[in-house]
């Protein structure tokens, strides 16, 4: 299983993040995994963002501290999932990865390469 | 939410045994998952379920889980060793559901 992240790396404040993981050798559809949003920040080391799911319905989870800023979308017919996360400011900046929850629970494994994302104007 | 500390750093000789603690309430009822992070790279899964080593990891990583620590055990320490290290739990009554560790800097 592979993930190839992409998107922009510098983004305005109050403006939107957005982000993909695209994903090769499993499916975003896969009832065994979870599809996961973390960002790494000198400050603040890993924070889980949120991720989806499918099982007879795709599913959401958020982390509280994110809840409104945050959304996750799956593309089947692409094989990919993304994030966007609006309204950013520079305490957004961080290295944003993707990674695969298997089996659910599981742990995460395998990770994308990352993208620095930068908020600044 | 649900908080794993760690110690900030640990500090060991080559050829000697590195010890990352990560404290939970409660964490042994808890199946725990250890990353290692490079500079400038992506996390690696390092150990899961407590013990399980990742396929391609050396036998000199191991982890335990008992009460309220987990532990990471890195035995006769290369400089490819030196990286952050992470532990990780998934917990349904906590926010956020996935909790990482504050994280330990390794240096060999």
């Amino acid at each position: 299983v592979q993930l190839q992240q992409s998107g922009p790396g510098l983004v305005k404040p109050s403006q939107t993040l957005s982000l993909t993981c695209a994903i090769s050798g499993d499916t975003v559809s896969s009832i065994d995994s979870t599809w996961n949003w973390i960002r790494w920040s000198p400050s603040r080391g890993l924070e889980w963002l949120g991720r989806t799911y499918y099982r007879t319905t795709w599913s959401y989870d958020y982390a509280g501290f994110l809840k409104s800023r945050i959304t996750i979308k799956s593309d089947t017919s692409r094989n990919q999932f993304s994030l966007q996360l609006v309204s950013v400011t520079p305490e957004d900046t961080a290295v944003y990865y993707c990674a695969r929850d298997y089996p659910f629970p599981g742990w995460l494994d395998p990770w994308g390469q990352g993208i620095l994302v930068t908020v600044s104007s | 939410s649900y908080v794993l500390t760690q110690p900030p750093s640990v500090s060991v000789a080559p050829g000697q045994t590195a010890r990352i603690t990560c404290g939970g309430d409660n964490i042994g009822s808890n199946s725990v998952h250890w990353y290692q992070q490079k500079s400038g790279q992506a996390p690696v899964l390092v150990v899961y379920d407590n013990t399980d080593r990742s396929p391609g990891i050396p036998e000199r990583f191991s982890g335990s889980n008992s009460g309220n620590t987990a532990t990471l055990t890195i035995s006769r320490a290369e400089a490819g060793d030196e990286a952050d290290y992470y532990c990780q739990v998934w917990d349904t009554l906590s926010d956020p559901l996935c909790v990482f560790g504050t994280g330990t800097k390794v240096t060999v």
